[in-house]
Protein backbone atom coordinates (compact mmCIF):
# COMPACT_ATOMS: atom_id res chain seq x y z
CA UNK A 1 0.00 0.00 0.00
CA UNK A 2 1.00 3.23 -1.21
CA UNK A 3 1.58 6.62 0.88
CA UNK A 4 -1.24 9.18 -0.09
CA UNK A 5 -0.17 12.25 -1.91
CA UNK A 6 0.21 15.50 -0.35
CA UNK A 7 2.30 18.61 -1.30
CA UNK A 8 5.75 18.99 -0.03
CA UNK A 9 4.44 22.31 1.14
CA UNK A 10 2.07 25.42 1.16
CA UNK A 11 2.26 28.56 2.54
CA UNK A 12 -0.27 31.80 3.25
CA UNK A 13 -0.27 34.79 5.10
CA UNK A 14 -1.86 35.56 8.15
CA UNK A 15 -5.63 35.30 7.69
CA UNK A 16 -6.01 33.97 4.32
CA UNK A 17 -6.69 30.53 3.62
CA UNK A 18 -4.81 27.16 2.74
CA UNK A 19 -5.86 24.04 1.04
CA UNK A 20 -3.79 20.95 1.73
CA UNK A 21 -4.98 18.05 -0.37
CA UNK A 22 -4.25 14.30 -0.25
CA UNK A 23 -4.73 12.28 -3.16
CA UNK A 24 -5.39 7.94 -3.30
CA UNK A 25 -6.78 5.99 -5.12
CA UNK A 26 -10.14 4.10 -5.00
CA UNK A 27 -8.74 1.66 -2.49
CA UNK A 28 -8.63 3.90 0.18
CA UNK A 29 -9.20 7.67 -0.10
CA UNK A 30 -12.08 7.04 -2.74
CA UNK A 31 -13.95 3.76 -1.35
CA UNK A 32 -14.58 4.68 1.99
CA UNK A 33 -15.42 7.82 4.18
CA UNK A 34 -12.87 7.51 6.92
CA UNK A 35 -10.19 10.28 6.29
CA UNK A 36 -8.67 11.69 9.01
CA UNK A 37 -6.33 14.95 9.20
CA UNK A 38 -3.47 15.43 12.07
CA UNK A 39 -1.31 18.67 12.61
CA UNK A 40 2.13 18.58 14.05
CA UNK A 41 4.36 20.69 15.37
CA UNK A 42 8.39 20.02 15.98
CA UNK A 43 9.09 17.54 18.38
CA UNK A 44 5.39 16.94 19.42
CA UNK A 45 3.23 14.01 18.88
CA UNK A 46 0.45 14.29 15.60
CA UNK A 47 -2.84 16.01 17.36
CA UNK A 48 -6.07 15.16 15.78
CA UNK A 49 -7.83 18.23 13.40
CA UNK A 50 -10.38 16.17 11.44
CA UNK A 51 -12.11 12.53 11.35
CA UNK A 52 -14.43 10.53 8.57
CA UNK A 53 -13.78 13.34 6.17
CA UNK A 54 -15.42 16.27 7.37
CA UNK A 55 -16.23 15.77 11.53
CA UNK A 56 -14.18 18.23 13.77
CA UNK A 57 -13.59 17.02 17.37
CA UNK A 58 -14.77 19.17 20.05
CA UNK A 59 -11.92 21.73 20.93
CA UNK A 60 -10.58 21.82 17.58
CA UNK A 61 -11.18 25.48 15.82
CA UNK A 62 -13.51 25.67 13.09
CA UNK A 63 -11.36 27.21 10.58
CA UNK A 64 -10.28 23.71 10.10
CA UNK A 65 -12.53 21.65 7.81
CA UNK A 66 -12.31 18.95 5.61
CA UNK A 67 -13.52 17.25 2.35
CA UNK A 68 -13.38 14.46 -0.34
CA UNK A 69 -14.10 14.19 -4.14
CA UNK A 70 -13.55 11.19 -5.72
CA UNK A 71 -9.87 10.05 -4.42
CA UNK A 72 -8.64 13.55 -3.20
CA UNK A 73 -9.11 14.40 0.47
CA UNK A 74 -8.71 18.18 1.78
CA UNK A 75 -7.92 20.21 4.54
CA UNK A 76 -8.86 23.72 4.06
CA UNK A 77 -7.38 25.90 7.06
CA UNK A 78 -9.44 29.50 6.61
CA UNK A 79 -8.02 32.73 8.61
CA UNK A 80 -4.51 31.10 8.99
CA UNK A 81 -2.56 32.10 12.61
CA UNK A 82 0.76 32.05 13.65
CA UNK A 83 0.31 28.90 15.74
CA UNK A 84 -0.78 27.30 11.99
CA UNK A 85 2.73 26.66 10.93
CA UNK A 86 3.32 23.00 11.25
CA UNK A 87 3.00 19.93 9.49
CA UNK A 88 0.11 18.06 8.28
CA UNK A 89 -0.82 14.50 7.21
CA UNK A 90 -4.11 12.66 6.29
CA UNK A 91 -4.72 9.36 6.86
CA UNK A 92 -7.04 7.15 5.29
CA UNK A 93 -8.93 3.16 6.13
CA UNK A 94 -7.57 1.17 3.44
CA UNK A 95 -8.72 -2.15 4.41
CA UNK A 96 -4.59 -3.09 5.34
CA UNK A 97 -6.55 -1.19 7.04
CA UNK A 98 -4.33 2.23 7.23
CA UNK A 99 -2.43 4.45 4.96
CA UNK A 100 -0.97 7.95 5.91
CA UNK A 101 -0.08 11.02 3.48
CA UNK A 102 3.14 11.79 2.94
CA UNK A 103 2.84 15.05 5.26
CA UNK A 104 3.01 18.94 4.25
CA UNK A 105 4.44 21.72 5.74
CA UNK A 106 2.50 24.73 6.58
CA UNK A 107 4.65 27.98 6.52
CA UNK A 108 2.76 31.08 7.61
CA UNK A 109 4.19 34.05 5.77
CA UNK B 1 -8.82 12.66 30.39
CA UNK B 2 -6.92 9.15 29.02
CA UNK B 3 -3.29 9.91 28.57
CA UNK B 4 -0.90 7.59 26.81
CA UNK B 5 3.19 7.07 27.85
CA UNK B 6 5.44 5.06 25.76
CA UNK B 7 7.95 3.44 27.68
CA UNK B 8 11.61 1.12 26.27
CA UNK B 9 14.51 0.66 25.39
CA UNK B 10 15.78 4.05 23.46
CA UNK B 11 18.20 1.39 21.79
CA UNK B 12 18.03 -2.10 20.46
CA UNK B 13 20.98 -4.09 18.39
CA UNK B 14 20.46 -4.87 15.18
CA UNK B 15 18.59 -8.37 14.98
CA UNK B 16 17.52 -7.83 18.17
CA UNK B 17 13.43 -7.53 19.22
CA UNK B 18 12.32 -4.42 20.08
CA UNK B 19 9.57 -4.19 22.74
CA UNK B 20 7.66 -1.02 23.87
CA UNK B 21 5.00 -0.76 26.53
CA UNK B 22 2.03 1.64 26.94
CA UNK B 23 0.41 2.60 29.58
CA UNK B 24 -2.75 3.86 30.07
CA UNK B 25 -3.98 6.51 32.85
CA UNK B 26 -6.96 8.35 33.47
CA UNK B 27 -9.55 5.75 31.44
CA UNK B 28 -9.53 1.83 31.12
CA UNK B 29 -7.86 -0.23 28.30
CA UNK B 30 -11.31 -1.88 27.98
CA UNK B 31 -13.73 -1.74 25.16
CA UNK B 32 -11.31 0.45 22.94
CA UNK B 33 -9.31 -0.52 20.00
CA UNK B 34 -5.39 0.56 20.37
CA UNK B 35 -2.81 1.43 17.93
CA UNK B 36 1.15 1.64 17.24
CA UNK B 37 2.37 4.06 14.62
CA UNK B 38 5.66 5.20 14.15
CA UNK B 39 7.87 7.80 11.72
CA UNK B 40 11.48 7.38 11.13
CA UNK B 41 13.43 10.84 11.78
CA UNK B 42 12.86 13.47 9.29
CA UNK B 43 9.79 11.10 7.81
CA UNK B 44 6.14 10.43 7.30
CA UNK B 45 3.83 8.63 9.20
CA UNK B 46 3.50 4.66 9.35
CA UNK B 47 0.70 2.18 11.06
CA UNK B 48 2.10 -0.28 12.73
CA UNK B 49 -0.81 -2.46 13.85
CA UNK B 50 -3.78 -2.37 16.01
CA UNK B 51 -5.23 -4.59 19.08
CA UNK B 52 -8.44 -4.29 20.53
CA UNK B 53 -8.91 -4.94 24.78
CA UNK B 54 -10.03 -8.67 23.96
CA UNK B 55 -6.70 -9.36 22.18
CA UNK B 56 -7.87 -8.70 18.84
CA UNK B 57 -5.64 -7.76 16.11
CA UNK B 58 -4.71 -6.67 12.73
CA UNK B 59 -0.95 -5.57 11.45
CA UNK B 60 0.52 -3.95 8.94
CA UNK B 61 1.09 -6.35 5.92
CA UNK B 62 4.38 -5.15 5.81
CA UNK B 63 5.42 -5.62 9.34
CA UNK B 64 3.35 -8.44 9.94
CA UNK B 65 5.39 -11.41 9.32
CA UNK B 66 7.78 -9.16 12.27
CA UNK B 67 5.12 -8.05 14.82
CA UNK B 68 3.35 -8.67 17.82
CA UNK B 69 1.19 -6.48 19.52
CA UNK B 70 -0.43 -7.95 23.29
CA UNK B 71 -2.91 -6.37 25.63
CA UNK B 72 -2.81 -6.56 29.38
CA UNK B 73 -5.92 -5.43 31.00
CA UNK B 74 -4.77 -5.98 34.89
CA UNK B 75 -2.14 -3.30 34.18
CA UNK B 76 -4.24 -1.03 31.72
CA UNK B 77 -1.36 -1.45 29.07
CA UNK B 78 -0.95 -2.96 26.07
CA UNK B 79 2.64 -4.17 23.81
CA UNK B 80 4.55 -3.98 21.01
CA UNK B 81 7.45 -6.39 20.12
CA UNK B 82 8.79 -6.21 16.61
CA UNK B 83 11.23 -8.59 15.93
CA UNK B 84 15.01 -9.02 13.48
CA UNK B 85 15.13 -5.56 13.76
CA UNK B 86 17.39 -3.10 11.08
CA UNK B 87 18.90 0.65 10.88
CA UNK B 88 15.38 1.24 9.35
CA UNK B 89 13.24 0.23 12.47
CA UNK B 90 14.78 3.85 13.80
CA UNK B 91 11.93 6.03 14.84
CA UNK B 92 9.93 8.01 17.22
CA UNK B 93 6.71 5.32 18.16
CA UNK B 94 3.53 6.61 19.13
CA UNK B 95 0.53 4.56 20.81
CA UNK B 96 -2.53 6.07 20.29
CA UNK B 97 -6.49 5.12 20.89
CA UNK B 98 -8.48 4.63 17.94
CA UNK B 99 -11.36 7.70 18.49
CA UNK B 100 -14.74 5.83 20.22
CA UNK B 101 -15.05 3.23 22.28
CA UNK B 102 -17.24 0.32 21.15
CA UNK B 103 -16.68 -3.44 18.95
CA UNK B 104 -16.52 -1.76 15.67
CA UNK B 105 -13.17 -0.18 15.51
CA UNK B 106 -13.48 4.20 14.66
CA UNK B 107 -11.11 4.95 12.30
CA UNK B 108 -8.88 7.61 13.75
CA UNK B 109 -6.05 8.08 16.34
CA UNK B 110 -7.25 10.45 19.51
CA UNK B 111 -5.22 10.41 21.44
CA UNK B 112 -1.60 10.10 20.78
CA UNK B 113 1.23 9.41 23.50
CA UNK B 114 4.03 11.69 23.43
CA UNK B 115 6.28 9.04 21.57
CA UNK B 116 9.69 6.98 22.28
CA UNK B 117 12.45 7.66 20.25
CA UNK B 118 14.09 4.03 19.69
CA UNK B 119 17.63 3.48 17.93
CA UNK B 120 18.88 0.54 15.82
CA UNK B 121 22.02 0.66 16.47
CA UNK B 122 25.08 -1.64 17.38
Amino acid sequence: QSALTQPRSVSGSPGQSVTISCTGTSSDVGGYNYVSWYQQHPGKAPKLLIYDVTKRPSGVPDRFSGSKSGNTASLTISGLQAEDEADYYCCSYAGTPYVFGTGTKVTVL
Amino acid sequence: QVQLQESGPGLVKPSETLSLTCTVSGGSISNYYWSWIRQPPGKGLEWIGYIYYIGTTNYNPSLKSRVTILVDTSKNQFTLKLTSVTAADTAVYYCARHGVGGYYVSNWFDPWGQGTLVTVSS
